[in-house]
C-alpha cells in the first residue's frame, strides 16, 4: 500500500518555542493532507486541512496562528506549533490520499512540551 | 457528515471471528464506509472501505445492511495483534475526499 511518512516521529521542546512536523507521501502525489491530534484515551480529531499551493483549512476551534500549516509540493506538508506551551503536548498524525483510493495515515509524531 | 455509532469495547478469543457492529443510520447514498484500526500509539492503518456491496480482502470482510444503515467488520480469525481501537467512519463530505471523522470507536480485546 501506499506509504505516508512523518518526522520527527518523537519530540522533546521547551515551553515558548516552536516544533516542525513533517508528513510526506512516499510513492504518490497528494494535492490534499490532513492533520489530526490525538490526547492519551481519546480519538482524533481533524484539525484541519492541507491543501498544496493554497492555505489551509482549519476546524472549528483548532488557532490557525498556533498550528501553521504549509504545502508546498505534492508530497510534502508541513504543521509547525509556534509557541508551543504544555497543553500542545499531544500525538499529532498527517494522513494523505492518493487519487480515488482510501486514506493513508503517517505512523504519527509524539510531542512534548516541558 | 454522517455520525457513526460503535459499541466501547469487545472481547474475542484467539482464532475465533470477531465481529463489529457499527451504526450509521444518517448516512447519505454517496458516503462510503470506511473502517480503520489503530494499534496503541501508531497511525490508524486501512481495513476495508464499502459503498454498499459487502466488501472481503485479506485482512476482513464488511457487511453492509440493504438500508445501509448498519455494517459489521469481520475479522475472520482473530489473533492477538488484532488488539486495537476499530473506528468505522463514514466520509465526510461528497466524493471520496480523504477527510475522515473519528468517533470514538471499539476496543477490540484479543484473549488468548
Amino acid at each position: 500500500g501506499a506509504v505516508v511518512s512523518q518526522h520527527p516521529s518523537r519530540v522533546i521542546c521547551k515551553s515558548g518555542t516552536s516544533v516542525k512536523i513533517e508528513c510526506r507521501s512516499l510513492d504518490f502525489q497528494a494535492t490534499t493532507m490532513f492533520w489530526y491530534r490525538q490526547f492519551p484515551k481519546q480519538s482524533l480529531m481533524l484539525m484541519a486541512t492541507s491543501n498544496e499551493g493554497s492555505k489551509a483549512t482549519y476546524e472549528q476551534g483548532v488557532e490557525k496562528d498556533k498550528f501553521l500549516i504549509n504545502h508546498a509540493s505534492l508530497t510534502l506538508s508541513t504543521l509547525t506549533v509556534t509557541s508551543a506551551h504544555p497543553e500542545d503536548s499531544s500525538f499529532y498524525i498527517c494522513s494523505a490520499q492518493r487519487a480515488n483510493t482510501e486514506a493513508f495515515f503517517g505512523q504519527g509524531t509524539r510531542l512534548t512540551v516541558v | 457528515d454522517a455520525k457513526t455509532t460503535q459499541p466501547p469495547s469487545m472481547d474475542c478469543a484467539e482464532g475465533r471471528a470477531a465481529n463489529l457492529p457499527c451504526n450509521h443510520s444518517t448516512i447519505s447514498g454517496n458516503e462510503y464506509v470506511y473502517w480503520y484500526r489503530q494499534i496503541h500509539s501508531q497511525g490508524p492503518q486501512y481495513i476495508i472501505h464499502g459503498l454498499k456491496n459487502n466488501e472481503t480482502n485479506e485482512m476482513a470482510s464488511l457487511i453492509i445492511t440493504e438500508d445501509r444503515k448498519s455494517s459489521t467488520l469481520i475479522l475472520p480469525h482473530a489473533t492477538l495483534r488484532d488488539t486495537a481501537v476499530y473506528y468505522c467512519i463514514t466520509e465526510a463530505g461528497s466524493g471520496n475526499t480523504g477527510k475522515l471523522i473519528f468517533g470514538q470507536g471499539t476496543t477490540l480485546q484479543v484473549k488468548p
